[in-house]
């Protein structure tokens, strides 16, 4: 089985400051590594995802994760947020075999504030 | 892109009576559809898989006869909240996965509230 471990609840940052959201990972199997956001009273988005090959991945907003096989890590970064970012982020993981077991398993999520 | 719809958006039901959910892909066929359930300010739970044509795999400590789906063709899943309670209020949220394809496809989510 895995399991997701978004080490923040809560991120408050001001606008324009760069920004991290940690998540770590556990699994016995390869997985494949998403990051997702959502909105108030809004379904999940895709921000971006890990499969494989390079292990910085970026969004077209201006996010950015790194996959981290040893210390089991899919951080996400912004250098520089905006109040429009303030979200919910979730880092999910599922086993990167087909079928149902694409089925995903999330963190607890964080809540990022954009201040102005 | 894909996308994926759910309705309604949101219900208000009494306890008791039963509701039902419908997750739809628009532009794809999902062999494959997953429900999920979040509490406010909490991360989202997998309720069950739903596959076109079989029955539904639950996942554990969820009542199959409380919430039946019914994943009657290659667009449509169907979620429904038998002799609903108040306990039962929450966010409703499927995603529907395009085969080949290791990508979900989130709907935006149905808001249930028994009073």
């Amino acid at each position: 089985a895995q399991s997701v471990t978004q080490l923040d609840s809560q991120v408050p940052v001001f606008e324009e400051a760069p920004v991290e959201l940690r998540c770590n990972y556990s699994s016995s199997v390869s997985v494949y590594l998403f990051w997702y956001v959502q909105y108030p009273n809004q379904g999940l988005q895709l921000l971006l995802k890990y499969l494989s090959g390079s292990t910085l991945v970026e969004s077209i907003n201006g996010f950015e994760a790194e996959f981290n096989k040893s210390q089991t890590s899919f951080h996400l970064r912004k250098p520089s947020v905006h109040i429009s970012d303030t979200a919910e982020y979730f880092c999910a993981v599922s086993k990167n075999s087909g079928g149902s077991n694409y089925k995903l398993t999330f963190g607890k999520g964080t809540l990022l504030t954009v201040n102005p | 892109g894909a996308v994926v719809s759910q309705h309604p958006s949101w219900v208000i039901c009494k306890s008791g009576t039963s509701v039902k959910i419908e997750c739809r892909s628009l532009d794809f066929q999902a062999t494959t559809m997953f429900w999920y359930r979040q509490f406010p300010k909490q991360s989202l739970m997998l309720m069950a898989t739903s596959n076109e044509g079989s029955k539904a795999t639950y996942e554990q400590g969820v009542e199959k006869d409380k919430f039946l789906i019914n994943h009657a063709s290659l667009t449509l899943s169907t979620l429904t909240v038998t002799s609903a309670h108040p306990e039962d209020s929450s966010f409703y949220i499927c995603s529907a996965f395009p085969t080949p394809s290791y990508e979900q496809y989130f709907g935006p989510g149905t808001r249930l509230t028994v009073t």
